[in-house]
């Protein structure tokens, strides 16, 4: 499969801490995308890395994509009751036309 | 709001029926993508549009079948229905075939009784 698969599959934190999320992938990329998914809802676009980027920072958001070992990870600083959602990664892969999805990580954020 | 509407929100109806969803992507945006979304799968990639063409295809059974308007909007075609099928069906769009950002509709929740 050509899809990210995500790491943890759930992750339960206090406010005010961070969450880190990692995902994996099989094919060579032309870049990676994080999304969020509040329950139920559409998925919403956070951050976009290219393949020869090493690490972007949007607002609290860090990613890191690491291309030798096919993995990034998503850093949220500083987390807050209204992180709780389920994050995706995606995959862009070279010649392709669409995004390939993780199964998501579900985040708590317990205030 | 990302501006892509989907219609209908809910839908319910029974094993064997056929049922459309509708899409709407952005104002500009010529491509269009439709993703299916289970409680145990993800989000797979069933099909991609792009100015009235198909580009891409991914795990979209044959029951299925998906078309992109002279207006751009598009429609997915779903006939034969099985309980299986129940799931949440997610239209993206973006300006070009490439693969940079999508937006998201909110989805249609299909239940098949």
């Amino acid at each position: 499969s050509q899809q990210g698969e995500e790491d943890p599959q759930a992750l339960s934190i206090q406010e005010g801490e961070n969450a880190t999320m990692n995902c994996s992938y099989k094919t060579s990329i032309n870049n990676l995308q994080w999304y969020r998914q509040n329950s139920g809802r559409g998925l919403v676009h956070l951050i976009l890395i290219r393949s020869n980027e090493r690490e972007k920072h949007s607002g609290r958001l860090r990613v890191t994509l690491d291309t030798s070992k096919k993995s990034s990870s998503l850093l949220i600083t500083a987390s807050r009751a209204a992180d709780t959602a389920s994050y995706f990664c995606a995959t862009g892969k070279t010649g392709a036309n669409n995004l390939f999805f993780g199964t998501g990580t579900r985040l708590t954020v317990i205030p | 709001d990302s501006g892509v509407t989907q219609t209908p929100k809910h839908l319910i109806t029974a094993t064997g029926q056929r049922v459309t969803l509708r899409c709407s992507p952005r104002s500009g945006d010529l491509s269009v993508y439709w993703y299916q979304q289970s409680l145990d799968q993800g989000l797979q990639f069933l099909i991609q549009y792009y100015n009235g063409e198909e580009r891409a295809k991914g795990n979209i059974l044959e029951r299925f079948s998906a078309q992109q308007f002279p207006d751009l909007h598009s429609e997915l075609n779903l006939s034969s229905l099985e309980l299986g099928d129940s799931a949440l069906y997610f239209c993206a769009s973006s300006v070009e075939t490439f693969t940079g950002e999508l937006f998201f509709g909110e989805g249609s929740r299909l239940t098949v009784l």
